[in-house]
């Protein structure tokens, strides 16, 4: 699987948007792009994932360059519940469905 | 209606003594996970399982191993814990190989080997 680049850390004001950037310059055309979060002592959750089109659900947003090298998790208005580390994995649906986690970005939303 | 389930939570033992973790979910999934996030908070899969059978073994020791009773179960047992062994387990389950379908996670057993 592609290795992904993202900021260690970021701060986001609570009720603004919040864009997580994610580098993958190096993802093949069959790798998608996956976001989950982990909030504190919690277990991972699925946020998000695309392969070349932009997606929406109802937490996020997920912005992929035309050439695919670097994609943008928008969380539209964010809450305090939304502090948590984020991670963007790019996965090859042949990889057997192993999630390979980087170090993501902790994200503090303030009030 | 807990969707991935773990016992215990907590798990705190001597170095040598052999241990389980209980894994089951309810989602009627056919794929199971099990993940180690070490105290660096790095995530890694260890195992997993589709339809019972083992699919992905990434290096982990023999003192690992996991079985899945059912489709519905993934247990995790490991002999002669060292200290290395200390960390939070994840199991996680979704719904066959197919990549792109999102996994679920548990709410991880903390393990400490003293």
């Amino acid at each position: 699987d592609a290795k992904t680049t993202q900021p260690p850390s970021m701060d986001c004001a609570e009720g603004r948007a919040a864009n997580l950037p994610c580098n993958h310059s190096t993802i093949s055309g069959n790798e998608y792009v996956y976001w989950y979060r982990q909030i504190h002592s919690q277990g991972p959750q699925y946020i998000i994932h695309g392969l070349k089109n932009n997606e929406t659900n109802e937490m996020a947003s997920l912005i992929i360059t035309e050439d695919r090298k670097s994609s943008t998790l928008i969380l539209p208005h964010a809450t305090l519940r939304d502090t948590a580390v984020y991670y963007c994995i790019v996965r090859d649906k042949a990889a057997g469905n192993k999630l390979t986690f980087g170090g993501g970005t902790r994200v503090l939303v303030k009030p | 209606d807990t969707a991935v389930s773990q016992t215990p939570k907590y798990l705190v033992t001597q170095m040598g003594n052999d241990k389980s973790i209980k894994c089951e979910q309810n989602l009627g999934h056919d794929t199971m996970y099990w993940y180690k996030q070490d105290s660096k908070k790095f995530l890694k899969i260890m195992f997993s399982y589709n339809n019972k059978e083992l699919i992905i073994n990434e290096t982990v020791p023999n003192r690992f191993s996991p079985k899945s009773p059912d489709k519905a179960h993934l247990n995790l047992h490991i002999n002669s814990l060292e200290l290395g062994d200390s960390a939070v387990y994840f199991c996680a389950s979704s719904q066959g190989l197919i990549s792109y379908n999102e996994q679920f996670f548990g709410p991880g057993t903390r393990l400490t080997v003293l």
